[in-house]
């Protein structure tokens, strides 16, 4: 199985700064890697597949990177509306599986 | 509109059993993979199944292989987890959710809203 790691557990940013956020798989995953953002009482949104693709809706303030082990999801400039928990989720490989989360919290 | 609503959760007694639906409308149902996603504040979201979309090959994460089944009715576009032999720690919100891609085992680019799955006594 393959253990999906993401850091840090919380961001503390302020608005209008940028987000970087990782994701480590446990062996490679090649560029089969999704991000969600999911907000309380909320379903996940998918935000990028492909490790790089945005999926439909997407604004541009959001783009991933890596391929491989090593992924990254940056949000360029957060908004109030940005500020959420992110996941990562591999299917390269089943079982699918998911990281931890991040927590992007406002400073 | 994509729409998912799931149904059929509540509270059962460990080792009991309880089949969770999902309504589907707004896309061509039996061209779509799907998938259940559960999620639980102590271990996130957790993939715990997918069909595809004839319902001719099925996919389990090893903590309920032998007591979940999924299964869809094309015909009602409604897709359906048995869940049997219930534990404290299938205790969860349950996603049906949508494959973005035409093969097994993609992303998820649609979501429900999720019901509610207690085990306790």
């Amino acid at each position: 199985e393959i253990v999906m790691t993401q850091s840090p557990a919380t961001l503390s940013v302020s608005p209008g700064e940028r987000a970087t956020l990782s994701c480590r798989a446990s062996q490679s995953v090649s560029s089969d890697l999704a991000w969600y953002q999911q907000k309380p009482g909320q379903a996940p949104r998918l935000l990028i597949y492909g490790a790089s693709t945005r999926a439909t809706g997407i604004p541009t303030s959001f783009s991933g990177s890596g391929s491989g082990t090593e992924f990254t999801l940056t949000i360029s400039s957060l908004q109030s509306e940005d500020f959420a928990v992110y996941y990562c989720q591999q299917y390269n490989n089943w079982p699918l599986s998911f990281g931890g989360g991040t927590k992007v919290e406002i400073k | 509109e994509v729409q998912l609503l799931e149904s059929g959760g509540g509270l059962v007694q460990p080792g009991g059993s309880l089949r969770l639906s999902c309504a589907a409308s707004g896309f061509t149902f039996s061209s779509s993979v799907m998938s259940w996603v559960r999620q639980t504040p102590g271990k996130g979201l957790e993939w715990v199944s997918t069909i595809s979309s004839s319902g001719g090959s099925t996919f389990y994460a090893d903590s309920v292989k032998g007591r979940f089944t999924i299964s869809r009715d094309n015909s009602k576009n409604t897709l359906y987890l048995q869940m049997g032999s219930l534990r404290a720690e299938d205790t969860a919100v349950y996603y049906c959710a949508r494959d973005h891609g035409a093969v097994s085992g993609t992303q998820f680019d649609y979501w429900g809203q999720g019901t509610l799955v207690t085990v306790s006594s």
